[in-house]
């Protein structure tokens, strides 16, 4: 049991540059989330994907695109790198659904550098 | 008004001592509370979570939360330098989203 995993581990971008983050879990859970940490601030998230086939905005949802490939699958695209995306990057799961469902577990994270 | 907040630390205690970690919340009807470790460089670790006000214990930890004073805290008994961490609370505030807020985390130092 992998839990939640992420690639790549680390990038380093140069503005205006596309790139897709892959995030996959094997928990069979539901929902798939996306936060960005950034330093002093927590995390924020981007964008959500509540079950398979649906995906909505977060906090933070300028400059990013998702996609839920299938129910285990969630991947982040940035478009056109700026320098204010360069942040570690978390993927979540969680089943979702009703009271003591909630508990979410994150992947090891991606080290994003856009010059 | 920051939704969740934290004070940043660092809090330092000795070894062996008990640890308070503390977090207030924006949103009235918050339903579920959750705190997280991480460790430089690594990704939040869940260690507790809690939806009902009073205690809720595991092992050195102590959850404590009172939804009338919209505040929910972390206690750490004997703690151990291993404990040096952040300490992320995060708070359910929109249940059709059952997306996490997070606070900005309180580093915890552990003296040996």
């Amino acid at each position: 049991n992998a839990g939640v995993t992420q690639t790549p581990k680390f990038q380093v971008l140069k503005t205006g540059q596309s790139m897709t983050l892959q995030c996959a879990q094997d928990m069979n859970h539901n929902s798939m989330y996306w936060y960005r940490q950034d330093p002093g601030m927590g995390l924020r998230l981007i964008y959500y994907s509540a079950s398979e086939g649906t995906t909505d905005k977060g906090e933070v949802p300028n400059g990013y695109n998702v996609s839920r490939l299938n129910k285990r699958e969630f991947s982040l695209r940035l478009e056109s790198a700026a320098p204010s995306q360069t942040s570690v990057y978390f993927c979540a799961s969680t089943f979702g659904a009703g009271v003591g469902l909630n508990e979410q577990f994150f992947g090891p994270g991606t080290r994003l550098t856009v010059l | 008004q920051k939704e969740v907040e934290q004070n940043s630390g660092p809090l330092s205690v000795p070894e062996g001592a008990i640890a308070s970690l503390n977090c207030t919340y924006s949103d009235r009807g918050s339903q579920s509370f959750f705190w997280y470790r991480q460790y430089s460089g690594k990704s939040p670790e869940l260690i507790m979570f809690i939806y009902s006000n009073g205690d809720k214990e595991d092992g050195r930890f102590t959850a404590q939360l009172n939804k009338a004073s919209q505040y929910v805290s972390l206690l750490i008994r004997d703690s151990q330098p291993s404990d040096s961490a952040t300490y992320l609370c995060a708070v359910i505030m929109d249940t059709g989203r059952r997306a996490l807020t997070f606070g900005s985390g309180t580093r915890l130092q552990v003296q040996p």
